[in-house]
This record gives structure tokens, C-alpha cells and sequence, in this order.
């Protein structure tokens, strides 16, 4: 199984400063397709989790722009250049490159 | 609009099984398939299992084998989580998702408890 680790496991952030999330995985996540399967997801507390970014860049319908994806083979990154209030919750990783699918153990951000 | 609607809570004894069902609408049904994800408390999320809800194609977490069914009924456009054999380890938030991991049932909470 690929094993996806996340760093760090929790982030205190201020409001209006950027933040930043790294993500490993124990093997590359390039498909033979061409295509990499790297995804984010947010969990705000009591919710579901909710997808932000696919394909390692891709933001979702409705996701706001001050969030952005950026990675390659390995190696990847989740931003937000602007923290605001709403984006408090737990962010993981999800690699959909192969079965089973991982996650990563989750980055809480807090205020 | 698409939505997953799961089924209610669900409160098991030891050895028992269980089926949480998620109703899908708002596209069609057998152009995508579902995911089967649990998360325990105050842990993070864990992927069981898949369907092809076009040609029922599954595929399974080691971890579950021998006791985790999935299933769908395309009439129905509803998908199935049968888990058995509970032990309170199992207790957890269980959730469908869309093919991409997209759009996300509101969760079940099933709870194993003597």
C-alpha cells in the first residue's frame, strides 16, 4: 500500500497569513495513464470532508482561489495564501493513483 | 444538484452486522462509481472499498476482506455497505463518495457497544 504522510500534523495560524501543508508518498503517484491522483480534501469540524484540490492543482467547483495544489512524482503541497476564519478543520492528502486508496493522518489548522 | 443521502445511526452489539445505504440523485447513477470511507473517532479517514456501479466491479481493502460487502441496486440508485462480524473497533463515522471523492454522503454514525 502507498503510505501518505503529512507534515505537519498541526498548524496554528493567524488570520490573513499564509499557510502550507506538505505530502509524501512512500512511492511515486504518477498512473500509467499520465496522470497524477493527488487530492485534498478539508474537514470542518461535525462535517463531512469536502474535496478542494485534484489531479494535485485542480481546484474544485466552488473552491476559493486563495487555496492552490502544486507537486510532483512524490512530493506535494497544499496552500492557502490568505487563512480566513472558515478554513479552520483538518486537511488531508488522498492518493487515488492505485488500490487501495490513502490518505494521509491529517493537518489540523486552528486559529 | 448531485447529493448522497446515507441511512440513520445504527447501534450494534458485538458480532453483529450491519448495512448502510446511500442514495444518490442528481446524475446518473451507473456513469460513476462509489467509495466506502470510515473514520474512527478523533482519527483520520480510512478507505474501504469500491464499486463500479456500471458493471458492479468491486474492489476491497485488505483489511476488510472476508467480512465487507458492497453491492448497489441500479433501479434503486442506491449503493450498499455491509459490514460483519462488528467489535467495537468498527465503531466510526461511515461515508460514501462520488468516483472522485467529489461529493460525500453526510456520514453514519455506527456505534458497537455490548
Amino acid at each position: 500500500d502507498i503510505v501518505m504522510t503529512q507534515t505537519p500534523l498541526s498548524s496554528p495560524v493567524t488570520l490573513g497569513q499564509p499557510a502550507s501543508i506538505s505530502c509524501r508518498s512512500s512511492q511515486s503517484l504518477v498512473h500509467s495513464d499520465g496522470n497524477t491522483y493527488l487530492s485534498w480534501l478539508q474537514q470542518r469540524p461535525g462535517q463531512p470532508p469536502r474535496l478542494l484540490i485534484y489531479r494535485i492543482s485542480n481546484r474544485f467547483s466552488g473552491v476559493p482561489d486563495r487555496f492552490s495544489g502544486s507537486g510532483a512524482g512524490t512530493d506535494f503541497t497544499l496552500k492557502i495564501s490568505r487563512v480566513e476564519a472558515e478554513d479552520v478543520g483538518v486537511y488531508y492528502c488522498m492518493q487515488g493513483t492505485q488500490f487501495p486508496r490513502t490518505f494521509g493522518q491529517g493537518t489540523k489548522v486552528e486559529i | 444538484q448531485v447529493q448522497l443521502v446515507q441511512s440513520g445511526a445504527e447501534v450494534k452489539k458485538p458480532g453483529a452486522s450491519v448495512r448502510v445505504s446511500c442514495k444518490a440523485s442528481g446524475y446518473t447513477f451507473t456513469n460513476y462509481a462509489i467509495h466506502w470511507v470510515r473514520q474512527a473517532p478523533g482519527q483520520s479517514l480510512e478507505w474501504m472499498a469500491w464499486i463500479n456501479i456500471g458493471d458492479a466491479n468491486t474492489r476491497y481493502s485488505q483489511k476488510f476482506q472476508g467480512r465487507l460487502t458492497i453491492s448497489r441496486d441500479t433501479s434503486a440508485s442506491t449503493a450498499y455497505m455491509e459490514l460483519n462480524s462488528l467489535g467495537s473497533e468498527d465503531t466510526a463515522i461511515y461515508y460514501c463518495a462520488l468516483g472522485a471523492l467529489d461529493y460525500w454522503g453526510q456520514g453514519t454514525l455506527v456505534t458497537v457497544s455490548s
